[in-house]
């Protein structure tokens, strides 16, 4: 298996712009999750699906964050209009359920908003 | 309410020294603990999990830990550390095994190897 597949490993745009963040979770998996990190804040979970359905969103920041996921094999995080403070690395994971399972983390998207 | 806290932001050991990072918890039920090990650029990697069997866990590159429920305490050994060691150390928690679980991450540990 290749992993969790993350898309694009860097992104550098303007404030303003839409981002779109893409992921692609491990085959079987039934749990995605969301996480930003900072050298201020540290690892934060966004939010987190659980068999395509969003359980927990309480870590996302405000609405210009949204994030779907259409079907078990693809999620995406969307920043819209994104500003400078966004910028950070969002790392996609998965997981089996329950939640006692490890998460296996992408390598991570480097958002840089200008 | 479950939370997690790691009590150094950074330790600093020399190679073939032992190495301890410390990580305390609190969780109304019986939780689920890890460890995830991030090296410089790269994505979280599992270094062990602790899920209610036994209480000393090994994990991956000679790296182990103990739950003491009594101490509520996680913290990660290792007997000798490797350069290779050099990386950020987050003890995890997780609370329960529905969907609906919470999972904390404590704020990390960054560990560095001195030659």
């Amino acid at each position: 298996d290749a992993g969790v597949i993350q898309s694009p490993r860097h992104e550098v745009t303007e404030m303003g712009q839409e981002v779109t963040l893409r992921c692609k979770p491990i085959s079987g998996h039934n749990s995605l999750f969301w996480y930003r990190q900072t050298m201020m804040r540290g690892l934060e979970l966004l939010i987190y699906f659980n068999n395509n359905v969003p359980i927990d969103d309480s870590g996302m920041p405000e609405d210009r964050f949204s994030a779907k996921m259409p079907n078990a094999s693809f999620s995406t995080l969307k920043i819209q209009p994104s500003e400078p403070r966004d910028s950070a690395v969002y790392f996609c994971a998965s997981s089996l359920e329950p939640s006692s399972y490890e998460q296996y983390f992408g390598p991570g998207t480097r958002l840089t908003v200008t | 309410a479950q939370s997690v806290t790691q009590l150094d932001s950074h330790v600093s050991v020399s190679e073939g020294t032992p190495v301890l990072l410390r990580c305390n918890y609190s969780s109304s039920y019986s939780p689920s603990l890890f460890w995830y090990v991030q090296h410089p650029n790269k994505g979280l990697q599992l270094l062990l999990k602790y899920t209610s069997a036994a209480t000393l866990v090994k994990g991956i590159n000679g790296f182990e830990a103990e739950f003491k429920k009594s101490e509520t305490s996680f913290h990660l050994t290792k007997p000798s550390a490797h350069m290779s060691d050099a990386a950020e150390y987050f003890c995890v928690v997780s609370e329960g095994y529905s969907s609906a679980s919470k999972i904390i991450f404590g704020s990390g540990t960054r560990l560095s190897i001195r030659p």
